[in-house]
């Protein structure tokens, strides 16, 4: 059992284009995480959902847009994709975030490439 | 601002070596601090943490981390590696509910 899976695992797309990446978590935590892992291997977070509800979102472009219909999903969607988005988008959770977490459980990550 | 610093970006060792990878961080306040290894190809996996308590903390794999609050550190330490401890070694620290921060990352290379 997949405890936090994502899909697609790979991912290549034009310039331009509107593409959605899905998270799901079968563990009952509260908090779901998009972080995104450049190049560099250098991970940043991007979003966080309690509850379906927003805590954290960093410097990010509107072009990006998370959506969680339930505490198990966040989805991803990005529009207008750019060469800039190339990298690994990691979805996360933790089983709450005000309590601080006992550890985060990734899913095995969305290779994005935009050409 | 808040950072994780590590500042060994490739290690290179022989088998049965030991090892460290130093983590610095910058935060004035409680911290819990974490090491992620990301193995080739496979997802982030948590091998130790720190909330509280002894500073010296073991984790799987025969992986341990010492928390020196005057040094502001966390490094990670083995003291005989293995071909397959091969992956990238990830410190981070979390300031604030929720706001986890990461290192810039180690790549481990092993030689058999």
């Amino acid at each position: 059992d997949t405890a936090v899976s994502q899909t697609p695992k790979y991912l290549v797309t034009q310039m331009g284009n509107d593409k959605s990446i899905k998270c799901e978590q079968n563990l009952g935590h509260d908090t779901m995480y998009w972080y995104k892992q450049d190049s560099k291997k250098f991970l940043k977070i991007m979003f966080s959902y309690n509850n379906k509800e927003l805590i954290i979102n960093e410097t990010v472009p509107n072009r990006f847009s998370p959506k969680s219909p339930d505490k198990a999903h966040l989805n991803l969607h990005i529009n207008s994709l750019e060469l800039g988005d190339s990298a690994v988008y990691f979805c996360a959770s933790s089983q709450n975030w005000d309590r601080g977490p006992s550890g985060y459980t990734f899913g095995s990550g969305t290779r994005l490439t935009v050409v | 601002a808040q950072s994780v610093s590590q500042h060994n970006h490739h290690v290179i060792l022989s088998e049965a070596a030991s090892l460290e990878l130093g983590c610095n961080y910058s935060y004035g306040g409680t911290v819990n601090l974490f090491w992620y290894v990301q193995y080739p190809g496979q997802h982030l996996q948590l091998l130790l943490k720190y909330f509280s308590g002894d500073p010296l903390v073991k984790g799987i794999k025969g992986f341990e981390a010492e928390f020196i609050k005057s040094k502001f550190s966390f490094n990670l330490r083995k003291p005989s590696v293995q071909w397959s401890d091969t992956a990238e070694y990830f410190c981070a620290v979390l300031s604030s509910a929720s706001k986890i921060i990461f290192g810039s990352g180690t790549r481990l290379s092993i030689r058999p």
